[in-house]
């Protein structure tokens, strides 16, 4: 099926250390949305990102959506250990059905060092 | 309180029992999903409903069989397995299938197939 790539898989920083994902389509997008998991927790929606270009902030958190809709980053500032966890993007696409569904990307795990 | 409940948390089985997941929530939405989310995988949707009625099935084997009674219920039926159905199973919901609203997610049953 479709895959939505996230890079990188795996990130290890120090903490106070800045972290950013990648999310990235073959095409264009009509929103996105981005969702955390930490370990042995369920996934909990962050953000959505709708228009071209957006940028959106949630404290130490940058959410940004490229020009084309093609592409979106989560970038952390200065990153704490509460930061550790799984950072999956989601996409709106058609997956052969009816309607749109939530696909979700493949995740960044990050850890992070105190 | 996530207000997407699942049931069990644990559940180990041998490959020729039946047993039932079940997820409840209590946020008032339309939609109901149930994922599967495996080791170094993706989230992999498997079913959506909407007002009671599926409208995705994801090419999901029949030994998953799921059930909808009402919009604040969803069950997963299991039978006859196999190992590599070992996974957390999510469940979700949202206000409605198509207006790309965030989905809220239980904590997940952890489900290991003997």
């Amino acid at each position: 099926g479709q895959q939505v790539m996230q890079i990188p898989q795996y990130q290890h920083v120090q903490e106070g250390e800045d972290f950013t994902t990648y999310c990235n389509s073959s095409t264009t997008l009509s929103n996105i949305q981005w969702y955390k998991q930490r370990p042995g927790g369920h996934p909990v929606f962050l953000i959505q990102l709708v228009k071209s270009g957006e940028v959106k902030k949630q404290k130490r958190l940058t959410f940004q959506f490229g020009e084309a809709k093609k592409n979106s980053s989560l970038h952390i500032t200065a990153t704490q250990t509460t930061d550790v966890g799984t950072y999956f993007c989601a996409l709106f696409m058609n997956y052969g059905g009816a309607t749109n569904k939530l696909i979700f990307g493949t995740g960044t795990l990050l850890a992070v060092q105190p | 309180e996530t207000g997407v409940t699942q049931t069990p948390r644990h559940l180990v089985m041998g490959m020729t029992n039946k047993k039932s997941l079940k997820c409840e929530q209590h946020l008032g939405h339309n939609a109901m999903y149930w994922y599967k989310q495996s080791a170094k995988k993706p989230l992999e949707l498997m079913f959506v409903y909407s007002l009671e009625e599926r409208v995705e099935n994801n090419s999901v084997p029949s030994r998953f069989s799921p059930e909808c009674p009402n919009s604040s219920h969803l069950f997963l039926h299991l039978h006859t397995l196999q190992p590599e159905d070992s996974a957390l199973y999510l469940c979700a919901s949202s206000q409605d299938e198509d207006t790309h609203q965030p989905q809220h997610f239980g904590d997940g049953t952890r489900l290991s197939i003997l």
